[in-house]
């Protein structure tokens, strides 16, 4: 199994309050990706890293924001927490030469109150 | 309206049953992947298939790549409680920058 951990594995906090999620890989793979799974929705990605300090926006990517300042850790922050970002937040990794192939993390479940 | 069509949404099976999930969509793919996650744990890539027609097989999982690129099916054979677990689709998408979108899965339930 790919060596990633996310922390918290669970969180419940309420509403308006800042939230940040860690993802933090042994595999030294450059490109990691942050995704929220909600049912009927499968993955959606959130944000996306090429490198250390090289992020880009995803197709569901309001309300977050996302910093990489080393190549083992991409962190997740919801400014402001809203009751519409309860989901199941997974992060991922991937080497460049095989994009396609995910490796993913074990998730972090949040409850916005 | 979703890039990909997962079906059935739910499927419920005695052990010993075949079945076939399907994914499609009007879009052509260079390329399909499916995943497998279990309750409480991230997906786990499955297979890749790339070809029109390709058939792959891993074990009792049969996966079959359409024709024209549009669409994928896996079909399980003698399904076994371990099988149990939610099925992904996923395809790379130029438009989101070369990144996987997901389909919204089958979830499976093999009761022994």
């Amino acid at each position: 199994d790919a060596g990633i951990t996310q922390s918290p594995r669970h969180k419940v906090t309420e509403t308006g309050t800042p939230v940040t999620l860690r993802c933090h890989q042994t595999e030294n793979h450059r490109y990691m990706y942050w995704y929220r799974q909600d049912p009927g929705h499968g993955l959606r990605l959130i944000h996306y890293s090429y490198g250390v300090k090289d992020t880009d926006k995803g197709e569901v990517s309001d309300g977050y924001s996302v910093s990489r300042s080393k190549t083992e850790d991409f962190l997740l922050t919801l400014e402001s927490a809203t009751s519409s970002q309860t989901s199941v937040y997974f992060c991922a990794i991937s080497e460049p030469i095989s994009v396609n192939t995910q490796y993913f993390g074990p998730g972090t479940r949040l409850t916005v109150l | 309206t979703q890039l990909l069509e997962q079906s059935p949404q739910f499927l419920s099976i005695q052990e010993g049953e075949n079945l076939t999930v399907y994914c499609n969509s009007s879009s052509v793919f260079s390329s399909l992947q499916w995943y497998r996650q279990e309750p409480g744990e991230g997906p786990v890539l499955l297979v890749t298939v790339v070809t029109g027609g390709e058939v792959k097989k891993l074990k009792r999982l049969t996966f079959q790549f359409g024709d024209a690129r549009k669409d994928s099916s896996l079909h399980i054979t003698a399904a076994q409680p371990g099988d149990t677990g939610l099925y992904l689709c996923a395809v790379k998408r130029m438009e989101y920058g070369n990144k996987l979108v997901f389909g919204a899965g089958t979830i499976l339930r093999v009761k022994s």
